[in-house]
């Protein structure tokens, strides 16, 4: 199976300040990789899909970048509704594994 | 309007046996695949299982054995169901479709609100 591992486990940050989610992929996963992002009570939300690209109605703040094994999540300027936890996960090959999550708070 | 609604949550005892039904509206679910996937008290997402809409399936080592995910086309629905449940099991449960881009890529890009499964005597 491949393990995703995320870091940090959690990152305090402010509101318009530029903050970096790392996930890495025991192997390589190619681009296979999404990032969705949980507000407490909620279900996830699709953030970016194929590594790098934002899905439809998320705002352009959000971007992704990597391949094979090393993909990042950043945010350009944090606004109040992005704290929240962050996710990634492999769609390479079953099991579809996420990360453990990434807990950003003010 | 794309929706997803699961149910059959409750309190089951160590052992038992739950039948997760996630209604389907917006789409068929024939044409996509279609995912579970749980999320502890207080932890991260976990991946369940998922069925192909050739019908394939595939299990988290979790649950392999013991889970088994199903659709009814007819009814446009999505079940799971958990047999010789355990206390780790405890989780709620939500039910995701998964669809593809162009280029292949897949994702679960819609969610249901979840339902809560908890296992305990």
């Amino acid at each position: 199976d491949i393990q995703m591992t995320q870091s940090p486990a959690s990152l305090s940050a402010s509101v318009g300040d530029r903050v970096t989610v790392t996930c890495r992929a025991s192997q390589t996963v190619y681009n296979y990789l999404n990032w969705y992002q949980q507000r407490p009570g909620t279900a996830p939300k699709l953030l970016i899909y194929a590594a790098n690209t934002l899905q439809s109605g998320v705002p352009s703040r959000f971007s992704g970048s990597g391949t094979g094994t090393d993909f990042t999540l950043t945010i350009s300027s944090l606004e109040p509704e992005d704290f929240a936890t962050y996710y990634c996960q492999q769609t390479f090959t079953t099991p579809h594994n996420f990360g453990q999550g990434t807990k950003l708070d003010i | 309007e794309v929706q997803l609604v699961e149910s059959g949550g409750g309190l089951i005892q160590p052992g038992g046996s739950l039948r997760l039904s996630c209604a389907v509206s917006g789409f068929n679910v024939s044409v996509y695949y279609m995912s579970w996937v749980r999320q502890a008290p207080g932890k991260g997402l976990e991946w369940v299982s998922v069925i192909y809409s050739g019908g394939n399936t595939y299990y988290a080592d979790s649950v392999k054995g013991r889970f088994t995910i199903s659709r009814d086309n007819s009814k446009n629905m999505l079940f799971l169901q958990m047999n010789s449940l355990r206390a780790e099991d405890t989780a709620v449960y939500y039910c995701a479709r998964d669809d593809f881009d162009g280029s292949g890529y897949y994702m679960s890009d819609c969610w249901g609100q979840g339902t809560l499964v908890t296992v305990s005597s």
